[in-house]
């Protein structure tokens, strides 16, 4: 079946890197887009990043432009997310989210906690 | 990027009949569809209502969806217990290279 599997989170210091992973499995993968969707504690959805199909296009939320860097490898099906210079306001948990018109898929998402 | 208007809260009795609105501007909620989103405790977010009124395989016909001009509305008829949960807009925006918008959410309250 479709699946999104993330990957990668954990306690990192402030300044630190992190880099997710978004493992896809039960359809063809390079015939998507995809976007990170990250939910920090108590707060709600907050759309951070998407790719295109190709890996050619990528657009950023204000919040992490020049900090995150998001990218594919259609061969292995996965999505990553490249987090850099990590600030306590980055924890949350990150979902990665295959778009169809809308997002039809969903990880279970992955904790990245930033904190010193 | 500024961020969809939904009431932060809603409730209502099983039985009732709910809306939860959300409101934008004309670059996003004005030019695009609009999807509505289900989160539960604990659980990945499930799509509700896709392109402003379509309901994916699966979605009860209890959730519909609406949208007229920058303002689209979710209801909820015949409430139920298990729709307790936090509810989400979100539409594309195509300026500034093209970016997803999402609504503060809206936790509803099964009474």
């Amino acid at each position: 079946q479709v699946q999104l599997a993330e990957s990668g989170g954990g306690s990192v210091q402030p300044g630190g890197s992190l880099r997710l992973s978004c493992a896809a499995s039960g359809f063809t993968f390079s015939g998507y887009y995809f976007s990170w969707i990250r939910q920090a504690p108590g707060k709600g959805l907050e759309w951070i990043s998407f790719i295109s199909s190709s890996g050619h296009y990528a657009n950023y939320a204000d919040s992490v432009k020049g900090r995150f860097t998001v990218s594919r490898d259609n061969a292995k099906n996965s999505l990553y997310l490249q987090m850099n210079s990590l600030r306590a306001e980055d924890s949350a948990v990150y979902y990665c989210a295959r778009e169809s018109g809308g997002f039809d898929t969903w990880g279970q998402g992955t904790l990245v906690t930033v904190s010193s | 990027h500024s961020v969809l208007t939904q009431p932060p809260s809603a409730s209502g009795t099983p039985g009732q009949r709910v809306t939860i609105s959300c409101s934008g501007s004309s670059s996003d909620v004005g030019s695009n569809s609009v999807n509505w989103y289900q989160h539960l405790p604990r659980m990945a977010p499930k799509l509700l209502i896709d392109s402003n009124n379509q309901r994916p395989s699966g979605v009860p016909d209890r959730f519909s969806g609406s949208k007229s001009g920058t303002s689209a509305s979710l209801t909820i008829s015949g409430l139920q217990s298990e729709d307790e949960a936090d509810y989400y807009c979100a539409a594309w925006d195509a300026s500034l290279g093209g970016f997803w918008v999402f609504g503060g959410g809206t936790k509803l309250t099964v009474l």
